[in-house]
């Protein structure tokens, strides 16, 4: 039974561009989580999506928007990337936005 | 936004050492409270769910207390061997957010 996997698991980007990182859900979880871990830093919550909406969002400008397919699948888009958007992005699934969560190894972004 | 803290921000014992450290929440609106061990490289790997003031929960070494009234909870491992050489992060869920503290970084010299 297949965990929470994450694209790419590094990536590095000049500022100005845009980036998209990809989360599959753990098998029967349709809820997705998207968490920032800047160095040094606990993760901090951008947004969580279900049944293909975003339900909640933490406090992050709108340069990060996203997106859940039909298949529980995320991606998280950044645009207009800054050096501070350098960080570990972390996704994490649960089932019906319940507790539980199952963490992917994580897509760590550089930004230069 | 909920300030969850933790402390110490770093550890390091002797292997055979039994330490703890702790994670501070708010007490109102309490929810539920997470413990995850987080090696480096690997995905946080989920340790206790806790829920009732007064939950003492146990995994082999491992054990946490709650305390909603106060709004802390204790994370203790008995015997610490280099194997539990990671960093232990906690979060509080509120209003089916997670809030997660900036982590305990233990290390466990053989």
């Amino acid at each position: 039974d297949a965990g929470v996997t994450q694209s790419p698991t590094h990536l590095i980007k000049t500022r100005g561009q845009q980036v998209t990182l990809r989360c599959s859900p753990k098998s029967g979880h349709d809820t997705v989580s998207w968490y920032q871990q800047a160095l040094g830093q606990g993760p901090q919550f951008i947004f969580q999506y279900y049944e293909e909406e975003e339900r909640q969002r933490g406090n992050f400008p709108d340069r990060f928007s996203g997106h859940q397919f039909p298949n529980y699948s995320s991606e998280l888009n950044v645009n207009a990337l800054l050096l501070g958007d350098s960080a570990l992005y972390l996704c994490a699934s649960s089932f019906q936005q319940n507790y539980g969560y199952t963490f992917g190894s994580g897509t760590r972004l550089t930004v230069v | 936004i909920l300030n969850v803290e933790q402390s110490p921000q770093s550890l390091h014992v002797q292997e055979g050492d039994s330490t703890n450290f702790t994670c501070s929440f708010p007490s109102s609106n309490f929810y539920a409270l997470h413990w995850y061990r987080w090696e480096t490289a690997k995905s946080p790997e989920a340790l206790f769910v806790m829920t009732l003031n007064g939950d003492e929960k146990k995994k082999g070494r491992i054990s946490a207390t709650l305390n909603t009234k106060e709004g802390y909870s204790y994370l203790y491992i008995k015997g610490s061997q280099p194997e539990d050489s990671a960093t232990y992060l906690c979060a509080a869920i509120n209003f089916n957010k997670f809030y997660f503290g900036s982590g305990t970084k233990l290390n466990v010299k053989p």
